[in-house]
């Protein structure tokens, strides 16, 4: 069975400093995708970055990377130089090969406090 | 720009009284979600619809169902709300299934009440 781990309930960071939200993975299938989303108190869920099992380099997009240790089967979040509107809800999710790919497996999130 | 629309954002209802969310896209995806989000908890699936093809999660309570009758639309039906179903209702899109890198796409959702 598939599960996502996300071993940070909560976390406080100073404004402009990097912060890195821990991930890690349960998977028997050589296939996968890995994503992370933010939900902010408003509650959209926004799709930041996405990265595949197989592919070779870390995935960025801005301010975000993904440190994917696929031994160790982690997918940790990177946030450059934080910013006060990233205080928001962040989860891990995992898709799985065809038979099971509708479903996304969440995380059970972690709340990221910015602090001025 | 292209997006998943949610309406109303906020909804009352009274308990045992039925209630309608819906959800619609302009990304022209074809599958379609609906998830449940209780308070600091992950959003759980409840139901996915690839066209018009139906898929139910094993655990949705027979209390939810829905509908889409056309590919930018979809409905999610509460007939008779309990207390336990007051949550954040989110509605999602992907362009296809059964591929790992397609990515869901949410609506801002809505905020059940039940009074």
């Amino acid at each position: 069975a598939q599960k996502i781990t996300q071993t940070q309930p909560g976390m406080f960071v100073q404004e402009k400093e990097a912060v890195t939200l821990d991930c890690t993975y349960d998977t028997s299938d050589p296939s996968y995708g890995l994503f992370w989303y933010k939900q902010p108190s408003s509650g959209e869920m926004i799709f930041l970055i996405y990265q595949g099992s197989y592919d070779q380099q870390n995935a960025t997009e801005g301010r975000y990377s993904l440190n994917f240790q696929k031994a160790r089967k982690s997918a940790n979040l990177v946030i450059s130089a934080s910013q006060l509107g990233d205080s928001a809800m962040y989860f891990c999710a995992m898709r799985g090969p065809y038979s099971s790919a509708s479903k996304i497996i969440f995380g059970s999130g972690t709340r990221l406090s910015i602090r001025p | 720009d292209a997006m998943v629309i949610q309406n109303p954002r906020y909804q009352v209802t009274q308990f045992g009284k039925p209630v309608t969310l819906s959800c619609s896209q302009t990304l022209n995806h074809n599958v379609m979600y609906w998830y449940q989000q209780k308070s600091s908890q992950a959003p759980k699936l409840l139901f996915h619809y690839y066209d018009k093809d139906f898929n139910n999660e094993a655990d949705t309570p027979d209390n939810f169902q829905s509908r889409r009758p056309n590919t930018s639309f979809c409905f999610l039906d509460i007939r008779s709300p309990g207390l336990g179903d007051a949550a954040m209702y989110l509605c999602a899109t992907s362009r296809v299934e059964g591929t790992i890198t397609d990515t869901q796409y949410f609506g801002p959702g809505t905020r059940l009440t039940v009074l």
